[in-house]
């Protein structure tokens, strides 16, 4: 079964820094783009970036470049997204998605990661 | 960055209702645009992309159309699981930016 598997819930306090991770099995993990999306409570998807495994070519939102940094380790098949400094406005449920080979659609999903940040 | 509209944000309707959901780009984006589905507490999933294309499993009565700046998404018999919230996302270019939703809830 091809599926995204993340790590789970966070609490942290603002100025901490974090890494959440999100393994992929099942199919060839070098082969595929994995995303990043963001979505704040009660609100809508945003895409923040991708990288490709294989050579860790990544592209990032402009709204995120800076923020956040997306990586991978081929070796163990998994995508991280972290954070230096946490704010406050950092709390949201993030979501690591596999691209599609012919489309940069999000055909495989993570179940998530809540991460709360919260002195 | 290209912005998408999502019309309405909400539609309230009833089982077996036909329901079409609108999504314009703020700039011409062939037919790169996907279409996702999102219910409460869960991951969102893929329907539709390349504008039309159906993703494999998803029911025939989903259907989407359009290129350009304008599209929809058509639920042509609105079932008890279809209750939830629907994204379109461009395709076009970085960053693959998502439209705002829309809730459909039964009426």
């Amino acid at each position: 079964e091809v599926q995204l598997v993340q790590s789970g819930a966070e609490v942290k306090k603002p100025g901490e820094s974090l890494k959440i991770s999100c393994k992929g099995s099942g199919y060839s993990f070098t082969s595929y783009w994995i995303g990043w999306v963001r979505q704040m409570p009660g609100k809508g998807l945003e895409w923040m970036g991708i990288i490709y495994p294989g050579d860790s070519d990544t592209r990032y939102s402009p709204s995120f470049q800076g923020q956040v940094t997306i990586s991978a380790d081929k070796s163990i098949s998994t995508a991280y997204l972290q954070w230096s400094s946490l704010k406050a406005s950092d709390t949201a449920m993030y979501y690591c998605a596999r691209r599609l080979v012919e489309s940069d659609a999000f055909d495989i999903w993570g179940q998530g990661t809540m991460v709360t940040v919260s002195s | 960055d290209i912005q998408l509209t999502q019309s309405p944000s909400f539609l309230s309707a009833s089982v077996g209702d036909r329901v079409t959901i609108t999504c314009r780009a703020s700039q011409g984006i062939s037919s790169y645009l996907a279409w996702y589905q999102q219910k409460p507490g869960k991951a969102p999933k893929l329907l539709i992309y390349a504008a039309s294309t159906l993703q494999s499993g998803v029911p025939s009565r989903f259907s989407g159309s359009g290129s350009g700046t304008e599209f929809t998404l058509t639920i042509s018999s609105l079932q008890p699981e279809d209750f939830a919230t629907y994204y379109c996302q461009q395709l076009n270019s970085y960053p693959c930016t998502f439209g705002g939703g829309t809730k459909v809830e039964i009426k």
